[in-house]
């Protein structure tokens, strides 16, 4: 199985903060990427897909980056409702595998 | 839009099937292109795939556990269906049923989720 690590595990941060989120697969997964959201009580909300697309509907200030086992997913100004947790996911080979998750949390 | 909506039972005992139902509404299992695919969510951890299943039947599955999994369609009714046999309390989880883009892609939409509790 692909491994995916992703860093932080939580992150602390402002409001209007950069935000930066690590991904890292234990090989090349191409640009087989996908990053998600996830709020308490939620299902987890598609964001960026092929590393790099943003899915319709989510606000521009977040872009994804990366290709072969590097990733990164960038909110450019946080904003208050972007507390949450992140996932990468990866879909390069079976069995699809999920990152453990990034908790972003307010300073 | 697709939505999708888990239901089943809430409350397992061990050693028993598990068994959950998606149904999709806003869109039809039967057009083809997307897979109909079962995740799952440890309390407070991370997520975890289940496997897949397409219109026609053909099904992917997790290795960890292929042994214990099935998963049905059923087009006439638009759902599709989860079946995870000898539960233990490990099977305690959050289970989703979410959209998948071709055989090998990224979940969307998903469902709302539901909690089963595996216990005697």
């Amino acid at each position: 199985d692909i491994q995916m690590t992703q860093s932080p595990s939580t992150l602390s941060a402002s409001v209007g903060d950069r935000v930066t989120i690590t991904c890292r697969a234990s090989q090349s997964i191409s640009s087989w990427l996908a990053w998600y959201q996830q709020k308490p009580g939620k299902a987890p909300k598609l964001l960026i897909y092929k590393a790099s697309s943003l899915e319709s509907g989510v606000p521009s200030r977040f872009s994804g980056s990366g290709s072969g086992t590097e990733f990164t997913l960038t909110i450019s100004s946080l904003q208050p409702d972007d507390f949450a947790t992140y996932y990468c996911q990866q879909y390069n080979s079976y069995p699809v595998t999920f990152g453990q998750g990034t908790k972003v949390e307010i300073k | 839009q697709v939505q999708l909506q888990e239901s089943g039972p809430g409350l397992v005992k061990p050693s028993q099937t598990l068994s959950l139902t998606c149904t999709v509404s806003g869109g039809s299992i039967s057009s083809g292109g997307y897979y109909w695919s079962w995740i799952r969510q440890h309390p407070g951890k991370g997520l975890e795939w289940i496997g897949y299943i397409y219109y026609s039947g053909s099904t992917y599955y997790n290795p960890s556990l292929k042994s214990r999994v099935t998963i049905s369609v059923d087009t006439s009714k638009n759902q599709f269906s989860l079946k995870l046999s000898s539960v233990t309390a490990a099977d305690t989880a959050v289970y989703y049923c979410a959209r998948v883009v071709a055989a090998m892609g990224w979940f969307d939409p998903w469902g709302q989720g539901t909690l089963v509790t595996v216990s005697s």
